[in-house]
């Protein structure tokens, strides 16, 4: 089974400001990394698909990058709504989710 | 439109059985995996299986194998995620999701809470 690492597992950041969260896995997924966004109370949705492509009406301020084992999003110019929980998600062997990251207003 | 609807929320006690649902509208049904994913109080996700709804060809995480059991019924495009024995450790929030070729899950339902409680 292959395990995904992610880290930070908190990030703190001010409205307007740039972050970035990385996705390690345990052994080459090749480019079959998703990403996930979830809001409290809300299902997971989608934001990224082979490792950098966005999902339908994502807005561009959000970039993943990487392949084989090291993974990031990248959200540039953050703004309110993007404070949320991300996942990552190996399925290149089925699927295994990541631990998740907490990004919040600082 | 995509749509997955599950089934309302259970209150069991540990020991007895449980089946819930989702029903899939707006594609067809057999062309994609229907995955379920478990989301434990204040935790993150974890990927429990995927089933194949047009042959029943399913796949379990090694964390779930033996433990739930995954079934479709393509005549009324519904998935289900099924217990034999509750336990405590079972209470968590169940998503239903669809994938395209066992890869990404490009729709969601809405999510099962679960509570198993003596």
């Amino acid at each position: 089974e292959i395990e995904m690492t992610q880290f930070p597992a908190t990030l703190s950041v001010s409205p307007g400001e740039g972050a970035t969260i990385s996705c390690r896995a345990s052994q080459s997924v090749n480019n079959n990394l998703a990403w996930y966004q979830q809001k409290p109370g809300q299902a997971p949705r989608v934001l990224i698909y082979s490792a950098s492509t966005r999902a339908t009406g994502i807005p561009a301020r959000f970039r993943g990058s990487g392949s084989e084992t090291e993974f990031s999003l990248t959200i540039s110019s953050l703004q309110s709504e993007d404070f949320a929980v991300y996942y990552c998600q190996q399925y290149k062997d089925w699927q295994t989710f990541g631990q998740g990251t907490k990004l919040e207003i600082k | 439109e995509v749509q997955l609807v599950q089934s309302g929320p259970e209150v069991k006690k540990p020991g007895q059985s449980l089946k819930i649902s989702c029903k899939a509208s707006g594609y067809k049904f057999t062309s994609y995996w229907i995955g379920w994913v478990r989301q434990m109080p204040g935790r993150g996700l974890e990927w429990m299986g995927i089933i194949y709804p047009d042959d029943s060809d399913t796949r379990y995480s090694p964390s779930f194998e033996g433990q739930v059991t995954l079934s479709a019924d393509k005549s009324i495009a519904t998935a289900y995620l099924q217990w034999s024995g509750l336990k405590a450790s079972d209470t968590a929030l169940y998503f239903c999701a669809r994938s395209d070729s066992g890869n990404w899950f490009d729709s969601w339902g809405q999510g099962t809470l679960v509570t198993v409680s003596s």
